[in-house]
């Protein structure tokens, strides 16, 4: 497997464009989660799917994000407006039940808003 | 909830041995995990310890877990160059779908 495959690796973009993140996890993971990294805040958990249904989504900053996952092989995450403080590494990883499979990240999307 | 701390940065030379420690408050983790992150890339899965053991060796990494103190360590024996990194550890949430919370991360930093 090619593990988790995030895309673009790079993006930037004017404040209040959309951005779209998108993530294809490891066939046969039952669970993905989207985190963030920054330096003034480490790396936090936004949201998380099991068997494509969101179970908690209390790390989503407000209504500006949104995330989605139609199938078991594709999630994306969307922020609209982007402003400047969200730029980031936005992170995608998935898992499947035991411990030695917990968690599988991707390389991560580094997010610019100018 | 589930709160994790480690110390920011730690500095050792070629071939030393390095600890990095960690503390958590949930004693009903089940497992507890140690990641590493290198620049420009995502976290990778180093090892894990179930909750009711105190040491898990796995060749030149040695995990111990005081789960009376809820305190966590990774070292890391003939510490290489390659080594450095920022390593994270992270608690998971009993019953909750494995979501982990991470600490802040350590940042290694060997020196030849």
């Amino acid at each position: 497997d090619a593990g988790v495959i995030q895309s673009p690796r790079h993006e930037v973009t004017e404040m209040g464009q959309e951005v779209t993140l998108r993530c294809k996890p490891i066939s046969g993971h039952n669970s993905l989660f989207w985190y963030r990294q920054t330096m003034m805040r480490g790396l936090e958990l936004l949201i998380y799917f099991n068997n494509n249904v969101p179970i908690d989504d209390s790390g989503m900053p407000e209504d500006r994000f949104s995330a989605k996952m139609p199938n078991a092989s594709f999630s994306t995450l969307k922020i609209q407006p982007s402003e400047p403080r969200d730029s980031a590494v936005y992170f995608c990883a998935s898992s499947f039940g035991r411990a030695e499979e917990k968690l599988f990240f991707g390389s991560g999307t580094q997010l610019s808003v100018l | 909830g589930e709160d994790v701390e480690q110390s920011l940065f730690l500095s050792v030379r070629e071939g030393d041995s390095s600890v990095i420690n960690c503390t958590y408050t949930d004693s009903s983790s089940t497992y507890l995990y140690w990641y590493k992150q290198e620049p420009g890339a995502g976290l990778q899965l180093l090892t894990y310890i179930f909750s009711n053991m105190d040491m898990k060796q796995d060749q030149r990494l040695t995990v111990l877990l005081n789960k009376k103190d809820k305190h966590l360590s990774l070292r890391i024996a003939d510490t290489q160059t390659g080594d450095s990194a920022i390593y994270f550890c992270a608690g998971e949430i009993y019953n909750q779908g494995g979501k982990l919370i991470f600490g802040q991360g350590t940042e290694l930093s060997v020196k030849p």
